[in-house]
């Protein structure tokens, strides 16, 4: 299994371009997730997925949209890129809750994204 | 509203001797806690998780974590630090009592160990 994989692994956008960041996983988890990390501020969640076709806001969502058309997928998307939005992205998936208990997430490597 | 906090930015510690990397919480009703670590340019691996049970938890790489109720704080320790561990932790507790199971995540803690 690969696990979580994200493209690209890193990118430079110009101020007001648009781009899409891809997450795959091959574990069959019901549950994705987009952070992003910033210095001194750890990880903070964008928007998640609780399954293939619904997505939710998580704590920063503004200027970002999303979309989990298949299962595998989870689409994190940049319509006008500003500065601010630099930053490393981190996907993240797991499998349903099991009974009385929370499973761990497992993250992919993460995208360096630069603004200029 | 939920939340956790390392006090600590950057834990030095030598080769060999134990190390304790700090985190509080605050949550409503019972904490489910989890530490991972992020090795430079990569993305964060799971530690060991406190859901119920046993106050010490033992997780990977010989690290373990102990819950303590009264303080609210399930730290991070090991009892002889290698090289190899140098990386940044986080804690992480679980936000919410719905079924999305949002985790929030604290600033995170640079351990050194130095040779």
């Amino acid at each position: 299994n690969a696990g979580v994989t994200q493209t690209p692994k890193f990118r430079v956008l110009k101020t007001g371009q648009s781009m899409t960041l891809l997450c795959a996983q091959d574990m069959n988890h019901e549950y994705m997730y987009w952070y992003r990390q910033d210095p001194g501020m750890g990880l903070r969640l964008i928007h998640y997925s609780v399954g293939e076709g619904t997505t939710a806001k998580g704590e920063v969502p503004d200027g970002y949209n999303v979309s989990r058309l298949k299962k595998q997928n989870f689409l994190l998307g940049l319509e006008s890129a500003a500065p601010s939005q630099t930053s490393v992205y981190f996907c993240a998936s797991r499998p349903s809750a099991e009974a009385g208990g929370y499973n761990e997430q497992f993250f992919g490597p993460g995208t360096r994204l630069t603004v200029l | 509203a939920q939340s956790v906090a390392q006090p600590e930015d950057q834990v030095n510690v030598a080769e060999g001797n134990p190390l304790t990397v700090k985190c509080t919480y605050s949550v409503s009703g019972n904490p489910y806690l989890f530490w991972y670590v992020q090795y430079p340019n990569r993305g964060l691996q799971f530690l060991l998780k406190y859901i119920t049970g046993d106050n010490l938890v033992k997780g990977s790489y010989g690290f373990e974590a102990e819950f303590n109720k009264s303080q609210t704080s399930f730290h991070l320790k090991k009892p002889s630090a290698l090289v190899s561990d140098s990386a940044l932790y986080f804690c992480a507790v679980r936000a919410g009592m719905d079924s999305s199971y949002k985790l929030i995540f604290g600033s995170g803690t640079r351990l050194l160990v130095r040779p």
